[in-house]
């Protein structure tokens, strides 16, 4: 069975800080790895996503995310956080074939701090 | 433009009265499904289909109905809801089998008293 761990529920930044969210992950098959994000009252939407090719994986609003299979780690990284981050961001995880659902991680807030 | 609606976006019902939930996307996507995502516990498939007339049990069905008889619509069903099932409700849609990016729509927020 795929599962994710996101570590820390609530995490909060200063504005212009580095924004370090973490996931990790257990899957029996190197997997696809996703990061979603949703803002208040809307939908989740896709920032970026990890399916076998480069480990280093860039997504939308300056957000990147390593693939680490040594630590099975798939962290969301922003150089520099900007107030309309702050939203509440999902790590999930697939295998790559066969008819299996995303498994999400429990989410993690991200308050941006002025 | 590329979406996933659902409907309603609020719901408010008293316990026992069947509700719809009803979900279109507009992408030819084989494959939906339905979340209902609960503080602290992220969000959890309900229901799947792969295709038209074929559906599946995801991790949390009971309580739960869905049909997909049109490519396009995956309607959830409550058939007697209970105050358990006040949740957030996310459909989403994938391509197949490639199924690497999953569209989700805007939610629906049910409140069962």
């Amino acid at each position: 069975a795929q599962s994710v761990t996101q570590l820390g529920s609530h995490v909060s930044v200063s504005e212009g800080a580095l924004v370090l969210l973490r996931c990790n992950y257990s899957s029996s098959v190197p997997p696809y790895l996703f990061w979603y994000v949703q803002y208040p009252n809307q939908g989740l939407q896709l920032l970026l996503k990890y399916t076998s090719a480069a480990t280093l994986v860039k997504g939308i609003n300056g957000f990147e995310a390593e693939f680490k299979k040594s630590e099975t780690s798939f962290h969301l990284t922003k150089p520099s956080a900007h107030m309309s981050d702050a939203a509440e961001y999902f790590c999930a995880v697939r295998r790559p074939s066969g008819n299996t659902p995303l498994v999400f991680g429990k989410g993690t807030r991200l308050s941006v701090i002025a | 433009e590329a979406q996933v609606t659902q409907n309603p976006r609020y719901l408010i019902t008293v316990t026992g009265k069947k509700l719809t939930v009803t979900c279109s996307q507009n992408m030819n996507h084989e494959y939906m499904s339905w979340y209902r995502q609960d503080p602290g516990l992220g969000l959890r498939q309900i229901y799947y289909s792969m295709n038209v007339e074929a559906t599946d049990k995801g991790d949390v069905p009971e309580g739960y109905k869905v049909s997909r008889k049109e490519k396009r619509n995956f309607p959830l069903i409550l058939e007697s809801p209970s105050p358990n099932q006040t949740s957030l409700y996310f459909c989403a849609s994938s391509p197949w089998p490639s199924n690497t990016e999953a569209f989700f729509g805007q939610g629906t927020r049910l409140t069962v008293v």
